[in-house]
């Protein structure tokens, strides 16, 4: 079974700039989540989908952080201007279950890891 | 909010000592607690869970967590540590109806020979 798929694996801009980040989770899993984990830190939430809907996003800086999911499957993240602290590695997971459901296991992708200069 | 406490961000230990790493979590429910691990360069994958079944929850890789509400805690422990445990190490709690995980901050475990 192929795991969940995240790139670019690397990226580095510059203040002000932008950048996208992509993920495409296990077939089948209607949950996607978008993770931010600052170096020394554990990984944040920024943003949950279940199918194309948004469940979660109060922590997802909405001035300059987007996500979409427009046809429940793949998801792309976009940062626009990036910001020194926006440098992190930006997770991607998903879960096979729906909204009844309770184990929390989660799959990650291996990271997009993301240096602002 | 649910929240976890990580106690202790690096901890060593040499192979074949026993392996403890501490979690605490705040929960004003029965609580969903987690494991991750995380080996360099890759995502983190789940360790063990605990779901309100049996206290004492094995996971893969020979580690196992015991759920304590009097103390509010769930700490990790391998009986013998290998090399290939160096990884750092994540407690997580569900939040909410959803699969929302709030993770503490992660413990980096080195084995050292």
């Amino acid at each position: 079974e192929a795991g969940v798929a995240q790139s670019p694996r690397y990226k580095i801009i510059e203040k002000r700039q932008s950048v996208a980040f992509w993920c495409n989770p296990i077939s089948g899993h209607a949950t996607l989540y978008w993770y931010q984990q600052i170096l020394g830190q554990g990984p944040k939430l920024l943003i949950q989908f279940q199918n194309n809907g948004v469940v979660d996003d109060s922590q997802l800086p909405k001035d300059r952080f987007s996500a979409e999911r427009l046809k429940g499957v793949d998801s792309t993240l976009k940062i626009q201007p990036a910001k020194l602290e926006d440098s992190a590695v930006y997770l991607c997971a998903s879960s096979l279950e729906g909204l009844s459901s309770n184990t929390g296991e989660l799959f990650f992708g291996e990271g997009s890891r993301l240096t602002v200069l | 909010a649910q929240s976890v406490t990580q106690l202790g961000s690096h901890v060593s230990v040499s192979e074949g000592a026993l392996v403890l790493l501490r979690c605490n979590y705040s929960s004003s429910v029965p609580p969903y607690l987690f494991w991750y691990v995380q080996y360099p360069n890759q995502g983190l994958q789940l360790l063990l869970k605990y779901t309100s079944a049996a206290t004492l929850v094995k996971g893969i890789n020979g580690f196992e967590a015991e759920f304590k509400k009097s103390e509010t805690s769930f700490h990790l422990t391998k009986p013998s540590a290998h090399m290939s445990d160096a990884a750092e190490y994540f407690c997580a709690v569900k939040e909410g109806g959803y699969n929302k995980l709030i993770f503490g901050a992660g413990t980096r475990l080195a084995v050292h020979p």
